[in-house]
């Protein structure tokens, strides 16, 4: 059982938007940064987003983040098939000391 | 260009021990933290600990998984990273990633992994 919830899956055509969100409570996503990794089936994870709502370098403006309170969101537009990929979500948790990941969710493009 | 390579992956019985290295090149390891994050077959990223640089001491801080069994450490000589593994049981059985640390919580480069079976 993750720490942070985040769907199992989410599923849209080619060109939509799709959003993923992830929720938590007050001691990571609550009073803490969340980042996002993208990991592509057999690869290691990619970093994504940071600090809620920052693009690493090279990462495109069709990625990005955002925040409220305890849950956090991640939205890809302009979908492709390319994105199919497991995404997941992380804080620092301020009780446990640690990174806390979600479960992770696959992103599956119709 | 950043590069991050695991090694020492392998077979081992439970409650052996292992350590896994990472090499490291491309940029000042010196100044970065550096932490250890594993995937257990179909399943999600877990993370381990991470060590600071020098000027923050080197201290590590460790998942509560970790803790007690997996020290983590760091030759800023050799640009390498370690995570040294005891009391292994099959629910350690993962990949395990090395990567850069950024600002302190963000794994921003990644190496490829290394996989660890614990298995009689």
């Amino acid at each position: 059982q993750s720490v942070l919830t985040q769907p199992p899956s989410v599923s849209t055509a080619p060109g939509q938007k799709v959003t993923i969100s992830c929720s938590g409570g007050n001691s990571n996503v609550g009073n803490n940064f969340v980042s996002w990794y993208q990991q592509l089936p057999g690869t290691a994870p990619k970093f994504l987003i940071y600090d809620n709502d920052k693009r690493p370098s090279g990462i495109p403006d069709r990625f990005s983040g955002s925040k409220s309170g305890t849950s956090a969101t991640l939205a890809i537009t302009g979908l492709q098939t390319g994105d199919e990929a497991d995404y997941y979500c992380a804080a620092w948790d301020s009780n446990l000391g640690a990174v806390v990941f979600g479960g992770g969710t696959k992103v599956t493009v119709l | 260009e950043v590069r991050l390579v695991e090694s020492g992956g392998d077979v081992v019985q439970p409650g052996g021990s292992l350590r896994l290295s990472c090499a490291t090149s491309g940029f000042n390891f010196r100044a970065h933290y550096l932490g250890w994050v594993r995937q257990a077959p179909g399943k999600g990223l877990e993370w381990l600990g991470r060590i600071r640089n020098k000027a923050n001491g080197d201290i590590t801080d460790y998942a509560a998984s970790a803790e007690g069994r997996f020290t983590i450490s760091r030759d800023d000589s050799e640009n390498s990273l370690y995570l040294h593994m005891s009391s292994l049981t099959t629910e350690d059985s993962a990949v395990y990633y090395c990567g850069r640390v950024f600002k302190s919580q963000y794994v921003d480069f990644w190496g490829q992994g290394t996989q660890v079976t614990v298995s009689s």
